[in-house]
């Protein structure tokens, strides 16, 4: 049981948009910063967004985040099949004094 | 160009101890904490310890608090989990993973843990 909770899955068709949820609590997503890190099927996962909604430099601006109160989302525009992957938000805890991850979500480009 | 290589994961029998090392290049390995995180296989992923950028806060995931120990040496560019009694649910792909925001990870290395 993971301390962040996200869909098993998600799913769309290319050029639509996509929203993927975390939810987490106070001690976690509602008193620090949000990181989104995508996983491609036999690769290391791969910083998408970090604090809440920065793109580190070469993630193109389909990738967005946003975050409110103790909760975050990923939204992922313009769907391309390459964008299949699973997808896992993480924060830090505060009261386990411990990084935490949501479940991961395994997105389909159908 | 900033990278993190793993090393020293294998077959090990339950009971049995294994050092992990990850060496880092292209940046100042010394302004960096450092994480290890573990992925069990078909599984999410788990943090596993943080260390600080001069080893003085350390912290670990309770699953393996006691079992595991993290360190590292600055002067050689490098990371370290002493991992001891281990147990059939520490196995998993291990990553080396930069900061304390986790903004670089390393390729990881597999430690299976079977009789």
């Amino acid at each position: 049981q993971s301390v962040l909770t996200q869909p098993p899955s998600a799913s769309g068709t290319p050029g639509q948009r996509v929203t993927i949820s975390c939810s987490g609590s106070s001690s976690n997503i509602g008193t620090n910063t949000v990181n989104w890190y995508q996983q491609l099927p036999g690769t290391a996962p791969k910083l998408l967004i970090y604090s809440n909604n920065q793109r580190p430099s070469g993630i193109p601006d389909r990738f967005s985040g946003s975050k409110s109160g103790t909760s975050a989302s990923l939204a992922i525009s313009g769907l391309q099949s390459e964008d299949e992957a699973d997808y896992y938000c993480a924060a830090w805890d505060d009261s386990l004094n411990a990084w935490v991850f949501g479940g991961g979500t395994k997105l389909t480009v159908l | 160009e900033v990278q993190l290589v793993e090393s020293g994961g294998g077959l090990v029998q339950p009971g049995g101890s294994l050092r992990l090392s990850c060496a880092a290049s292209g940046f100042t390995f010394s302004s960096y904490s450092m994480n290890w995180v573990r992925q069990a296989p078909g599984k999410g992923l788990e943090w596993v310890s943080y260390i600080s950028s001069s080893s003085s806060v350390i912290y670990y995931a309770d699953s393996v608090k006691g079992r595991f120990t993290i360190s590292r040496d600055n002067a050689k560019n490098s990371l370290f989990l002493q991992m001891n009694s281990l147990r059939d649910e520490d196995t998993a792909e291990y990553f080396c993973a930069r900061g304390h925001s986790i903004d670089v990870w390393g390729k990881g290395t597999t430690v299976t843990v079977s009789s």
